[in-house]
């Protein structure tokens, strides 16, 4: 199983809903990643789990909380978006901390239109 | 601080013919990693192909294969024979040993056309 799964694939929210995205790898990864990804754009980092630690973009604003409940899964908990946060998540994991332990692997991603 | 430039927004190749991709990056560190990454229209972010900085070997993956010229902080990917699956948006990244934080370039989009 090589498979970074994301739900839902599609959510549109309004400004004062609380919502999550979902993230699931049965790969065995230790670091597990959220990125934000525009239109036309390359993804940006937002959080990342490695091994269990929380690392965050201090660029992110706080209305997106990340959620690690097992070294399998990530959650992202959105709550009073703007318009503006309206993107492509990407959820990703490697197999451990930084790039000598190999690639990323990306899930499909979560299409967020927020109205 | 890592930077990765990719300086060809958009590119396009025939059917069967052979394009390459640019990439630049600019880095103080000596142990790191170069990725090309392609992303299909609707379709998820796959690996395309890897490097790394201490080999000077180049890479290659059946159809793509790199120059790495790492005096001069270049990571070209080569796309051989190219086929209609072949199109999509694709990125060059850069990532350290033991750092999380991979850095993308702008990407360039790629038509393949029949």
């Amino acid at each position: 199983d090589t498979e970074v799964t994301q739900t839902p694939k599609h959510l549109v929210m309004g400004m004062t809903n609380k919502k999550s995205l979902k993230c699931e790898q049965h790969m065995g990864h230790r670091a597990m990643y959220w990125y934000k990804q525009k239109a036309k754009k390359p993804p940006e980092l937002m959080f990342v789990y490695s091994y269990e630690k929380l690392s965050i973009n201090e660029s992110v604003p706080s209305r997106f909380s990340p959620e690690c409940p097992n070294s399998s899964l990530l959650n992202l908990h959105l709550h009073a978006l703007q318009p503006e946060d309206s993107a492509l998540y990407l959820c990703a994991s490697s197999l451990g901390q930084g790039a000598g332990t190999g690639e990323l692997f990306f899930g499909e991603g979560s299409r967020l239109t927020v109205l | 601080a890592q930077t990765v430039t990719q300086s060809q927004p958009e590119m396009s190749v025939q059917e069967a013919e052979t394009v390459t991709l640019s990439c630049t990056y600019d880095t103080s560190e000596n142990n790191y990693y170069l990725f090309w990454y392609k992303q299909p229209p609707s379709r998820q972010m796959i690996l395309v192909i890897r490097q790394e900085a201490y080999k000077q070997q180049n890479a290659t993956e059946n159809r793509f294969s790199v120059n790495f010229q790492k005096a001069a902080k270049s990571f070209s990917l080569k796309i051989s024979d190219s086929q209609l699956g072949d199109t999509a948006m694709y990125f060059c990244a850069f990532g350290l040993y033991n750092n999380n934080d991979m850095r993308f370039g702008a990407g360039t989009r790629l038509t393949v056309k029949p």
